[in-house]
């Protein structure tokens, strides 16, 4: 079975600077997605960027981008010049193409603080 | 609608009460997805539909625990005789097909407390 392991509970950054949270992952397939959801406390989980494996490429979407190791089965999230805003949980998230492919598999999160 | 929509927003209940959360999915999305968060972890899957059908059910932790979809749209988790072990956020996601390339949209979630 896929499993996601976020290792680092906690992180906290100054308002400005650069902050990257850690993922790994576990699977024997050689297609799948990568996500990396945003949890404010408002409970909704909104999607931050997503990478497919078969890309070589980083994915980035403004300040944030990823750095994707495919034989390390890593997956970093990095937030560029940090705002009050990105304050909260980070959760790093699989889907296979084939087995389970209809569900996600998330690690257990990340709480980010932003230090003014 | 525009986003996912879940009700009630919070539920508290006392044990051994019966309790039922409703998703409403955006509209056209096939694919729909619970999962339950407890306090401060990650989040565990319970149950996938593809349109009325449940394929993927190896989520539910008990027999306690049933869900429904209807005319491919809302959905019913139903929780029986709750367990104070039950309380948690619970999280509605749709999706357009279900494939591994389209990406989750989650609703607000019902937070649930049994008391």
């Amino acid at each position: 079975a896929q499993t996601v392991t976020q290792s680092q509970p906690e992180m906290s950054v100054q308002e400005a600077e650069t902050v990257t949270l850690s993922c790994t992952y576990d699977t024997s397939e050689s297609d799948y997605y990568l996500f990396w959801y945003k949890q404010p406390p408002s409970r909704q989980m909104i999607l931050v960027i997503r990478q497919e494996a078969y890309k070589q490429q980083n994915a980035t979407e403004n300040r944030f981008s990823v750095n994707f190791q495919k034989a390390a089965k890593s997956f970093s999230l990095k937030i560029s010049d940090s705002q009050l805003g990105d304050a909260a949980m980070y959760f790093c998230a699989y889907r296979g193409s084939i087995q389970g492919a209809q569900k996600l598999v998330f690690g257990q999160g990340t709480r980010l603080t932003i230090n003014p | 609608g525009a986003g996912v929509s879940q009700s009630p927003s919070n539920k508290v209940t006392e044990k051994g009460k019966d309790v039922e959360l409703r998703c409403d999915p955006i509209s056209g999305h096939t694919a729909l997805y619970w999962y339950r968060q407890s306090l401060g972890q990650g989040l565990e899957f319970l149950i996938y539909f593809q349109g009325n059908s449940a394929p993927d059910k190896s989520g539910l932790p008990s027999d306690r625990f049933s869900a429904e979809r209807t005319g491919g749209s809302v959905s019913t988790l139903t929780i029986q005789r709750t367990q104070q072990e039950d309380s948690a956020v619970y999280l509605c996601a749709s999706s357009y097909r279900g494939f591994y390339n389209s990406p989750l949209h989650f609703g607000n979630g019902t937070r649930l407390t049994v008391t």
